[in-house]
């Protein structure tokens, strides 16, 4: 019974360098959302997407940030050039297609990124 | 835009004493509500959600009334266990909005 998937876990990095954070959802969830929580703050959305589309990308840094659902996969968070401001913990979540419990969503542990 | 205010931590209580949690919401519509807490190196879990108006959620012995001519959503547990010690999200969905979350709330109970 698999819940909300996240790899890796735990992610160091260099300033400069790329940061790759994937998700797999839920069996049976299209819908993946991405939140990030930075050191004693709240949970921030990010992006929201369904299968090969960005649904609601308001969340999301102008720059070197970018996000995919493929049909195919995982999502993916990708993160380029990081800066020490990076440095947070991304969660991802996923809801059913349709149904269930309105705004209800399901966490995965999170990916811990860390930035030198 | 919408947006949750919940009261700031840490909280720390002895085991069997009574929390309260204040959460309050500002939203243009009807939102849902929802308490999400997140134990220590985990992801978020729902805790409990209240769909309309007066709707009392409950579970693990936490409960929270929805109360909308307050726009307050507080969370109460009249025990508290060691075991209950993790922080606490209060939330709001409207419509196909993602969820918006307040800043979280961070339980300690000890023995």
């Amino acid at each position: 019974n698999a819940g909300v998937m996240q790899n890796p876990r735990h992610l160091v990095r260099r300033r400069g360098q790329e940061a790759r954070l994937r998700c797999s959802p839920m069996k049976g969830h299209s819908h993946v959302y991405w939140y990030r929580q930075l050191p004693e703050e709240g949970l921030k959305f990010m992006v929201y997407l369904q299968k090969e589309n960005i649904i609601d990308e308001s969340g999301m840094p102008k720059e070197r940030f970018s996000a995919e659902f493929p049909k195919e996969g995982p999502s993916i968070l990708r993160i380029q050039q990081v800066v020490r401001g990076d440095s947070a913990a991304y969660f991802c979540a996923s809801s059913p297609a349709s149904g269930g419990s309105a705004g209800e969503l399901f966490f995965g542990e999170g990916s811990r990124l860390t930035v030198l | 835009g919408n947006s949750v205010t919940q009261m700031e931590g840490p909280v720390t209580l002895s085991e069997e004493a009574f929390l309260t949690i204040n959460c309050t919401y500002t939203a243009t519509g009807y939102p849902s509500l929802f308490w999400y807490v997140q134990y220590p190196g985990e992801g978020l879990q729902l805790l409990l959600k209240a769909t309309k108006a007066d709707d009392k959620g409950s579970n693990k012995g936490f409960e929270a009334t929805y109360r909308k001519e307050t726009t307050s959503f507080h969370l109460e547990k009249g025990s508290v266990q060691v075991s209950d010690s993790a922080v606490y999200f209060c939330a709001l969905s409207e419509g196909n909005t993602p969820l918006v979350f307040g800043k979280g709330t961070r339980l300690s109970v000890i023995a």
